[in-house]
């Protein structure tokens, strides 16, 4: 089963909002509130920033939202800042057989 | 605070295997689930299993099934993860992570700081 499609790359200006998309089908993103976000600098390990679609992490910022619609999940950053340069990925639970699939990984650049 | 320590880089040869610890601290390490996410260089994330401490259930997904076996040990709080037949794409960053939840969600909260497993002849 190929890995849930997002963008390869995404810029904004700091203090603009971005939007990540994450693709999936009926049978993973569409079917399943168990969407998750992470956030990942180089060299360093992922890091969860969003749970169950919308949920946010004790310390994670209030400026990232998550939602879904129909087969589509998407990470919302709002007043971007240069610390939120990095790559992101989305995961969703697919199922008893093929269970738990990746995004391939969003490039986040600060202008 | 809670850490998960994993074991230092390796070096193997085609057709070997490799086993990679991840020593945990900080919680209940029998009420979670570990699972493994290996990252190939200048690539994304890939799930490779998960374990639940408690019971010792897994799940591996098809393209590691046959040659991959998660494994616990209680008395040290650490997890393992054996990789058999290694090729050269099986060449990644593998890490290990908490399952924030036994009884709802599929999602990772703490992780380790990565395994670098490289297969070269």
């Amino acid at each position: 089963q190929s890995a849930l499609t997002q963008p390869a790359s995404v810029s904004g200006s700091p203090g603009q909002s971005i939007t990540i998309s994450c693709t999936g089908t009926s049978s993973d993103v569409g079917s399943f509130n168990l969407v998750s976000w992470y956030q990942q600098h180089p060299g360093r390990a992922p890091k969860l920033i969003i749970y169950e679609v919308n949920k946010r992490p004790s310390g994670v910022s209030n400026r990232f939202s998550g939602s879904k619609s129909g087969n589509t999940a998407s990470l919302t950053i709002s007043g971007l800042q240069a610390e939120d340069e990095a790559d992101y990925y989305c995961c969703s639970y697919a199922g008893s057989t093929t269970f738990l699939m990746f995004g391939g990984g969003t490039k986040l650049t600060v202008l | 605070q809670i850490q998960l320590v994993q074991s230092g880089p390796e070096v193997k040869k085609p057709g070997a295997s490799v086993k990679v610890s991840c020593k945990t601290s900080g919680f209940t390490f029998i009420n979670y689930g570990l699972s493994w996410v290996r990252q190939a260089p200048g690539q994304g994330l890939e799930w490779m299993g998960w374990i639940s401490v408690f019971n010792g259930y897994t799940n591996y997904p098809q393209t590691v099934q046959g040659r991959i076996t998660m494994t616990t040990d209680t008395s040290t709080n650490t997890a393992y993860m054996e990789l058999r037949s290694l090729r050269f794409d099986d060449t990644a960053v593998y890490y290990c992570a908490r399952r924030r939840s036994l009884t709802s969600g599929l999602e990772f909260d703490y992780w380790g700081q990565g395994t670098l497993v490289t297969v070269s002849s």
